[in-house]
Parts: structure tokens; sequence; C-alpha cells
């Protein structure tokens, strides 16, 4: 079955820093990755999606790459900012497609002052 | 306003009582999910319409019942809750114009608990 993993372990850096979180996936070549970011008590807010002939995507301070040899996505925050402390999910469209999303758990980043 | 509505936001029931968590958008789209989120495991689908007329079973449906009344409302029932069925409950809505890259916009959550 379709499988997504992601760092269970939380990230802590310190502001300025550069934050990079992994999304690995399993049995299943996806045509679309997207990533979402949660804040507590709210609901998932898109951040950015990439397509499986797309390398890399930016949007201001954030990055993702694909790569499907390795069945990798990494998720990159450039400038880190306390304000960037949330929990970030990866999803992955499914096989039956119609917009259906496999979700990871998610990775939760404390960015330090 | 919120996009996506979620009534209520906290429900506390006992074992055994039917629950109904609702859900309106005001996005247009045609497309609505229902998930759950447990610790550790992620979101995971329970139902999702994509349209008025459509309803289906995402991974998780047992013990869940869900139904359509309108294009802005999609709403989801525990018809005999149990306690494994706490969890935060999400609706998300998309739209359809372009199938398989579109993103989803979440409501701010229902936190269940069933004692």
């Amino acid at each position: 079955s379709q499988k997504i993993e992601q760092n269970s372990e939380a990230l802590n850096i310190q502001e300025g820093k550069t934050a990079t979180l992994t999304c690995n996936y399993t049995n299943y070549s996806p045509a679309y990755l997207q990533w979402y970011r949660q804040d507590p008590g709210r609901g998932p807010v898109f951040l950015l999606l990439i397509r499986e002939n797309e390398k890399e995507k930016r949007k201001e301070r954030l990055k993702v790459t694909f790569d499907t040899t390795l069945k990798q996505s990494l998720f990159h925050i450039t400038a880190s900012q306390p304000a960037d402390s949330a929990t970030y999910l990866c999803a992955l469209v499914s096989s039956g497609g119609y917009n259906k999303l496999i979700f990871g758990a998610g990775t939760r980043l404390a960015v330090h002052p | 306003d919120a996009d996506v509505t979620q009534t209520p936001r906290n429900r506390i029931t006992k074992t055994g009582k039917r629950i109904m968590l609702e859900c309106s958008q005001t996005k247009g789209h045609d497309r609505m999910y229902w998930y759950r989120q447990d610790p550790g495991l992620g979101l995971r689908l329970i139902y999702y319409s994509f349209d008025v007329k459509d309803i289906n079973k995402g991974e998780i449906s047992d013990g869940y019942s869900v139904s359509r009344q309108a294009q802005a409302k999609f709403s989801l029932s525990l018809e005999s809750a149990i306690p494994n069925q706490t969890a935060l409950y999400f609706c998300a809505t998309s739209d359809s114009a372009r199938q398989g890259n579109q993103p989803q916009h979440f409501g701010d959550g229902t936190r269940l608990s069933i004692l």
C-alpha cells in the first residue's frame, strides 16, 4: 500500500538558519506532491505543489524538491523565523486520482530566537 | 469570515450517542472531504464527495456516514459513537477545475471526545 514517512521527531533550529524537512514515500509514483502547514488548533494550510516533472519549486523563502528516483521530497525554509514554527505535512495525490490525498503524519518545526 | 466553517468546534459526548458534525463552505468548490487526525497517524480520509449526487468511501469509513445536502454543505455522522472515534475531525474542499493538482482548503476542525 502507498506509504508516506515524515520524521516524527521535532526539528529544532536557530533563527536565521535553513530548516530542511524530509518526506519519503514507497509503493507509489505520484504525479504531484503538496506541502501544508498546520498550526495548533487550526486546519492545514496549503503551501506549495510540485509536479513529478519539476525538480524544484520556490515561493519566497520556501523551496521544495522532488526526487522521483529516491522517492523523496525535501522542504526547505531559508532564513527561518520563530513565526515559521508549526507542523509541516506532505501529501501525495493517490493513485486513485481525483485529488484524493494521502498525508504524512507531519514534522513539527521549532525555530528558536 | 472563514471560507470553510465547521461546527461544533468542540464536542464531548458519551458512548452510543448519535453525533453530527457539520461543514459549510463559501469557496464555491464542488469537492468536499472529511478527515480524521490522530496523533502520529496524520490525516486519514473518511468520505469524499465530488458533487451533490456523488458520495464515496475513503480509507476509514466504517462507523461513519455522510450527507451532501447542497454544494456548500457536507455533514458527517457517527450513528453510535465509540471511544476510539475520539479524534480531531477536519472538513476540506477543493476545486474540480484541474484534476489531481488542486490544493485542499481546510476548516479549523472539530475536537470530538467520546467517553
